[in-house]
């Protein structure tokens, strides 16, 4: 069974920061991987996917990810940290016809 | 294009009532469909799932059911609320092997 891991429930970082958010997954087939943002009371969007493509994934909003086999990890990056950035931020796993997600992080930017 | 329509945005129901949440997707034929649950601080857990009509695959075991029965409508679906039902209900479709998810129904359990 495939399964994501996201390390650290809550993140906070100021403005112009750099965003590091960490997901390690777990699966006994090459995996596609996604992650996922939503916003308050609202439903998630795509911030990008990972479909054994290239390693390095660009997203939206200046969002990217790698994908590191040896490490089992896709962890989510993006250089500067902008206010429009909070929301809580998941990770997924695709299995046969259902994705996993992880727990959830939550991201609150500093002015 | 294909959208998702999820209603109603928000509910408010008394313990041991019925509840019906709709979820309909346009612009797409045979979609694989889903009912997740966010609690707080919970992340999110997959419900149920379908992949095609009359076919609904439960993951967890609990108060509710889910039924599809046309090509592009899910429901959930409780004949007694509890409590512990309380929480934030996606409804999604995937295409494109990835998940477009609704709006959200905001449910709460008095």
């Amino acid at each position: 069974a495939q399964s994501v891991t996201q390390l650290g429930s809550h993140v906070s970082v100021s403005e112009g920061a750099l965003v590091l958010l960490r997901c390690n997954y777990s699966s006994s087939v090459p995996p596609y991987l996604f992650w996922y943002v939503q916003y308050p009371n609202q439903g998630l969007q795509l911030l990008l996917k990972y479909t054994s493509a290239a390693t390095l994934v660009k997203g939206i909003n200046g969002f990217e990810a790698e994908f590191k086999k040896s490490e089992t990890s896709f962890h989510l990056t993006k250089p500067s940290a902008h206010m429009s950035d909070a929301a809580e931020y998941f990770c997924a796993v695709s299995g046969r016809d259902k994705l996993s997600f992880g727990a959830g992080t939550t991201v609150t930017v500093r002015a | 294009s294909q959208t998702i329509h999820q209603w109603p945005a928000t509910l408010v129901q008394p313990v041991g009532s019925p509840l019906s949440l709709e979820c309909t997707v346009e612009g797409t034929s045979n979609p694989n469909l889903y009912w997740y649950r966010q609690a707080a601080g919970r992340g999110l857990q997959l419900l149920f799932y379908s992949v095609g009509i009359g076919q609904i695959s439960s993951e967890v075991p609990q108060n509710l059911s889910a039924s599809r029965p046309q090509d592009r409508q899910f429901i959930l679906s409780s004949k007694k609320l509890l409590l512990s039902d309380s929480g934030f209900y996606l409804c999604a479709w995937s295409g494109q092997g990835e998940l477009f998810f609704g709006s959200g129904t905001q449910l709460s359990v008095l």
